[in-house]
Formats: structure tokens, C-alpha cells, sequence
């Protein structure tokens, strides 16, 4: 079955540590993007990525940053850098533009 | 600025009754809509989007939505809810000249035996 996949489900790091989340499709999506979940704030974007080798900043990039080497993977890097790092990440993909996104089971990450 | 608004953050029905959820965007361009839903445990599902044509769209689950471009609004109806629509709602919002959606703050839907 096609689909996203995001790893591990739980994750937990002490402050000060980077840590990477995994996310991979095989779904053959160009577009491929990170959103955090807050409760109450909806989901917010991090990052983007239309081609391979190429990604975008969004809204909330400060703290974060990606790579986009193959066109199946976008790992995302939380760095110690980001102040409120303690949420739930989505990762989703699409065709491209205007098409639905279809979104992975998220990774909560709780950093003490 | 730019932004997606949904007016209900938790809203409680019992089984049987109309739902309505609001969305309002306020981009001044072409825009494409969705609504998303997130059943608990699950990951987020499309319910149903517009891009043109007939405003009033029809999703899966008996869902529909209708833009009105006059408000720029896009809400939700469900004529009669049942248990196993508890979820979280999300109203989202493409510009045309974007290429990520924004997303609104989420409704959380409760609906009692």
C-alpha cells in the first residue's frame, strides 16, 4: 500500500539535543511538507519541498531545518536552537500545487 | 494578515442533530479549499475540497461545504451527526500563487449519545 511513513511515534530528548524525524513516501509525490500541531493552534508549517534539493521555509521555520536528497524522504531536524520544541509533527506530500495532501500518523516529541 | 479562521474551537452535539462549522479566510486571491478531519488516533483525512465549479461540494460521510466567495467562507454541513463523527476538524485554504496549505486553528467535535 502507498503511503507516509513517520518515525518513530514517540520520541523523547533531553534539551540541548538535535534530533531528526524520519519521513518517507512511496507514493511517488513531488511536494513534500513538515507542519507542527499544537492543541489549539492548528497545524502550522515548517517547511516545504517541491523537487528534490529543494525546500522552502514556512511559517515557523526558525529551529528547524530539512534536507530533500531523494524524492521518497524529508527528514526534518529539530535543533536546540528552537524554544518550544515539545509538539506533534506532521509530515504530508502531494502531486504538486493545488492537489490534496496526504498526511503520515505524526511524531510526538517531547523534549525535557 | 493573511489568515484561516474557524469561529467553534470545541463544539458538543448529541447524535441526530445538524452540524454546522464555520470557515472564513481572508485572502483576496483565488483560493482552493478543504476540509481535513482527524478521528482520534488517526492521521488527517481529506473530507472534501473545492477548486471551481459548484460551490456547494459534497465530501464522504454524507459531509458537504459551500464556498461563498461574497463572505469568503467555506463551512461545513452535516445534516444529521453520528457518534463516530467525534473528531477534529480542520478548514484549510490554497492560495493560488502558494504552494502549501494554511491551515485553521481546528473545531473539536463532540457528538454524545
Amino acid at each position: 500500500d502507498g503511503g507516509i511513513t513517520q518515525s518513530p511515534k514517540y520520541l523523547f530528548r533531553k534539551e540541548g539535543q538535535n534530533v531528526t524525524l524520519s519521513c518517507e513516501q512511496n507514493l511517488n509525490h513531488d511536494a513534500m511538507y513538515w507542519y507542527r500541531q499544537d492543541p489549539g493552534q492548528g497545524l502550522r508549517l515548517i517547511y516545504y519541498s517541491q523537487i528534490v534539493n529543494d525546500f522552502q521555509k514556512g511559517d515557523i521555520a526558525e529551529g528547524y531545518s530539512v534536507s530533500r536528497e531523494k524524492k521518497e524522504s524529508f527528514p526534518l531536524t529539530v535543533t536546540s536552537a528552537q524554544k518550544n520544541p515539545t509538539a506533534f509533527y506532521l509530515c504530508a506530500s502531494s502531486i504538486l500545487g493545488d492537489s490534496p495532501l496526504h498526511f503520515g500518523n505524526g511524531t510526538r516529541l517531547t523534549v525535557t | 494578515a493573511q489568515s484561516v479562521s474557524q469561529h467553534n474551537h470545541h463544539v458538543i452535539l448529541s447524535e441526530a442533530a445538524s452540524l454546522e462549522l464555520g470557515c472564513n479566510y481572508s485572502y483576496g486571491g483565488t483560493v482552493n479549499l478543504f476540509w481535513y478531519v482527524q478521528y482520534p488516533g488517526q492521521h488527517l483525512q481529506l473530507l472534501l475540497k473545492y477548486f471551481s465549479g459548484d460551490p456547494l461540494v459534497k465530501g464522504i460521510k454524507g459531509f458537504e461545504a459551500e464556498f461563498i466567495k461574497s463572505k469568503f467562507s467555506f463551512n461545513l454541513r452535516k445534516p444529521s451527526v453520528q457518534w463516530s463523527d467525534t473528531a477534529e476538524y480542520f478548514c484549510a485554504v490554497l492560495l493560488n500563487s502558494g504552494y502549501a496549505l494554511n491551515f485553521g486553528k481546528g473545531t473539536s467535535l463532540l457528538v454524545t449519545p
